[in-house]
C-alpha cells in the first residue's frame, strides 16, 4: 500500500461545478498535511494546509478525518483557471521532516 | 514564507557529462530538500540537504551519483553525476522555514539527457 493514496483522474468538470478530491494516508501518526497545486510544467505550490477542525479559504475547504485517515479537497464553483494537479502531502512528523507526495488529481475545467 | 532561485531552470546535457544545480533561498532555512519529477508522475525524494554536513540519502539515491552541498542556511547544490538519459527528468529543490511547516519549491530544472 502506497504511503498516500490518491485517484490520479483527470476528472472533467463543466465551469461552476463543485468537485472533491480524497487522499488516503497509511501512516496513523503523520501530522501535518497540505494540498499543494502543480500547474503544467511549474512546481508545486501550497493551496492550503489542512487542520483537524478543517479549514476553508474561498471556494475551497479542506478536511481531515483521522479515524479513517484521509483529507479531502472541495473546490466549489469551478474556474477555468482551477485547471491544474492537485498533490496530496503528508508529513510523518516524530521528528521526520520528510514529506510524502501522493501522485496528484488532475483536474481539467471545461467552459 | 521563502522564496527559492533555482537554477538553471533547464538544460540538455551530453551523457557521461555532469550537471550542478543551485538553490537560493531569500532567507534562512531549516531543512532543504532536492526532489526528482519524472514525467506524469509525483515527487520522489532524493535526499535531505543538511548544513555542515553530509545528506540524507533516501533509498535508491546515492552520494557518488547525487553528491549535495549546503555550506550554509541559505544555499544549496545537487549535481547529478556521469549522467545517462534515464536521468531526464525534472529537478526541484524545496526549503521549510520551521518544523512541519509548509515546504517552498524552487522553480525546477527540466533536465534532458541526450
Amino acid at each position: 500500500r502506497k504511503e498516500v493514496e490518491q485517484d490520479p483522474g483527470p476528472f472533467n468538470v463543466p465551469e461552476g461545478a463543485t468537485v472533491a478530491f480524497n487522499c488516503t494516508y497509511s501512516n496513523s501518526a503523520s501530522q501535518s498535511f497540505f494540498w499543494y497545486r502543480q500547474d503544467c510544467r511549474k512546481e508545486p505550490k501550497l493551496l492550503m494546509s489542512v487542520y483537524s477542525s478543517g479549514n476553508e479559504d474561498g471556494r475551497f475547504t479542506a478536511q481531515l478525518n483521522r479515524a479513517s485517515q484521509y483529507i479531502s479537497l472541495l473546490i466549489r464553483d469551478s474556474k477555468l483557471s482551477d485547471s491544474a494537479t492537485y498533490l496530496c502531502v503528508v508529513s510523518p512528523g516524530g521528528g521526520t521532516y520528510k514529506y510524502i507526495f501522493g501522485t496528484g488529481t488532475r483536474l481539467k475545467v471545461l467552459a | 514564507s521563502a522564496v527559492i532561485s533555482q537554477k538553471p531552470s533547464r538544460d540538455i546535457c551530453q551523457r557521461g557529462t555532469s550537471l550542478t544545480i543551485q538553490c537560493q533561498v531569500d532567507s534562512q532555512v531549516t531543512m532543504m530538500f532536492w526532489y526528482r519529477q519524472q514525467p506524469g508522475q509525483s515527487l520522489t525524494l532524493i535526499a535531505t540537504a543538511n548544513q555542515g554536513s553530509e545528506a540524507t540519502y533516501e533509498s535508491g539515491f546515492v552520494i557518488d551519483k547525487f553528491p549535495i552541498s549546503r555550506p550554509n542556511l541559505t544555499f544549496s547544490t545537487l549535481t547529478v553525476s556521469n549522467m545517462s538519459p534515464e536521468d531526464s527528468s525534472i529537478y526541484l529543490c524545496s526549503a521549510e522555514p520551521g518544523t512541519n511547516t509548509e515546504a517552498f519549491f524552487g522553480q525546477g530544472t527540466r533536465l534532458t539527457v541526450v
